[in-house]
């Protein structure tokens, strides 16, 4: 069945330090979105990204979808510690259907 | 408007006890999800429901754990003769009908503790 691979797994940054999260999928997705959770919380959607090669950003986060719509990244800029919590790819065959989450990128900021 | 609620929060219960939760999707939502999230881990698909159509069971771990919606609405989870490793946090997740119409809208979701 599709996978959504999801790397690092964790990542440690100084605050104002880039950071980059990257989502691979075995298959061809329909389209791809992301999801923030904070420590003690529950996910929250971020984007939505549905064509291939769109890149679309919001204020330091720039989110783009590969040409072949099998991979995905999610950059944030100069980090902040509210940045902190876990980043969700996930993504499915077709529109309607389950989706397919990653696994995450833990994501620790030290100011 | 209101959310995904789920209830309860909190459950602890003992080892081999039934337990029930529930999920109250956000209104005209057709879609809905179950998922569980162990400590620091991700997202485990759990069973989709969508419409009147037969959902979609094939991320239940095993054949303690069903679910049920009733009406195209609330959704109960059911977990029968817990066990610890059972548990986790239950996130429920609703999506309104419609080509495109992807996001899903989590609720706080229910911390189980089986002891």
């Amino acid at each position: 069945g599709q996978q959504v691979m999801q790397i690092p797994q964790y990542q440690h940054v100084q605050e104002g330090e880039d950071f980059t999260t990257y989502c691979n999928s075995s298959t061809t997705l329909s389209n791809i979105q992301w999801y923030k959770q904070r420590p003690g919380g529950h996910p929250v959607f971020l984007i939505q990204l549905v064509k291939s090669g769109e890149v679309k950003k919001q204020k330091r986060l720039t989110f783009q979808f590969g040409e072949a719509k099998k991979n995905s990244s999610l950059h944030i800029t100069a980090t902040q510690t509210t940045d902190v919590g876990t980043y969700f790819c996930a993504g499915g065959p077709n529109s309607g259907y389950a989706l397919n989450f990653g696994k995450g990128t833990s994501l620790l900021v030290t100011p | 408007g209101a959310g995904v609620s789920q209830s309860p929060s909190n459950k602890v219960t003992e080892k081999g006890k039934d337990v029930e939760l529930r999920c109250d999707p956000i209104s005209g939502h057709t879609a809905l999800y179950w998922y569980r999230q162990s400590l620091g881990q991700g997202l485990e698909f759990l069973i989709y429901f969508q419409g009147n159509s037969a959902p979609d069971k094939s991320g239940l771990p095993s054949d303690r754990f069903s679910a049920e919606r009733t009406g195209g609405s609330v959704s109960t989870l059911t977990i029968q003769r817990t066990q610890q490793e059972d548990s986790a946090v239950y996130l429920c997740a609703s999506r309104p009908a419609g080509w495109g119409k992807d996001t899903q809208y989590f609720g706080p979701g229910t911390r189980l503790t089986v002891l």
